[in-house]
């Protein structure tokens, strides 16, 4: 099975500062890497997919790289809407796992 | 518009089984597969369950294979996923969600709580 491992576990920042969360696979899943958003007590949102196409109607200050083992998602100038946790998932073999996820808050 | 609208969670005691439910409305759920994602409290996201589009193949995490059973009926539009067995462990809010390497319509959830 493929491990997902996201760093850092929590992040304090503050609106308008750039931020960047890393997900590694503990084997390579090519592109098969997928970035949600999720608010409390709601299902999580779809940000980003196949590691760096933006999903439609997210914003475009979401951007996300890499190939392989890892992979990084950038949000450029941190908005309040965006305090949430983060997971990556990846969907190149099943059991198609998370990482533990990053939870944003507010400094 | 796409709505997932899961349905079936509740409380029951170890040992003991529930159905869940996802109805599917705003897109050709034939085309689609679908998946089972969980939650435990104050947790992360596990992924439980895939079905093909077609049925033809379905696939399971570890912690739940040989107790859960996904399921679909695309003449309802609608994707099951039977619990037996259930555990402590298994209590979380279950969620459905559609496409297969991409997963971009999630529904709101069902909670499922598995307490003595």
């Amino acid at each position: 099975d493929i491990q997902m491992t996201q760093s850092p576990s929590s992040l304090s920042a503050s609106v308008g500062d750039r931020v960047i969360i890393s997900c590694r696979a503990s084997q390579s899943i090519s592109t098969y890497l997928n970035w949600y958003q999720q608010k409390p007590g709601k299902a999580p949102k779809l940000l980003i997919y196949a590691a760096s196409s933006l999903q439609s109607g997210v914003p475009s200050r979401f951007s996300s790289s890499g190939s392989g083992t890892d992979f990084t998602l950038t949000i450029s100038s941190l908005q309040p809407e965006d305090f949430a946790t983060y997971y990556c998932q990846q969907s190149y073999s099943t059991p198609y796992s998370f990482g533990q996820g990053t939870k944003l808050e507010i400094k | 518009q796409v709505q997932l609208v899961e349905s079936g969670g509740g409380v029951v005691q170890p040992g003991e089984s529930l159905r869940l439910s996802c109805a599917a409305s705003g897109f050709t759920f034939s085309n689609y597969g679908m998946h089972w994602v969980r939650q435990a409290p104050g947790k992360g996201l596990e992924w439980v369950a895939f079905i093909r589009y077609d049925g033809s193949s379905t696939y399971y995490a570890d912690s739940v294979k040989g107790r859960y059973t996904i399921s679909r009926d695309n003449s309802k539009n609608t994707l099951y996923l039977q619990l037996n067995s259930l555990r402590p462990e298994d209590t979380a809010v279950y969620y459905c969600a559609k496409g297969k390497t991409t997963t971009d319509y999630w529904g709101q959830g069902t909670l499922v709580t598995v307490s003595s």
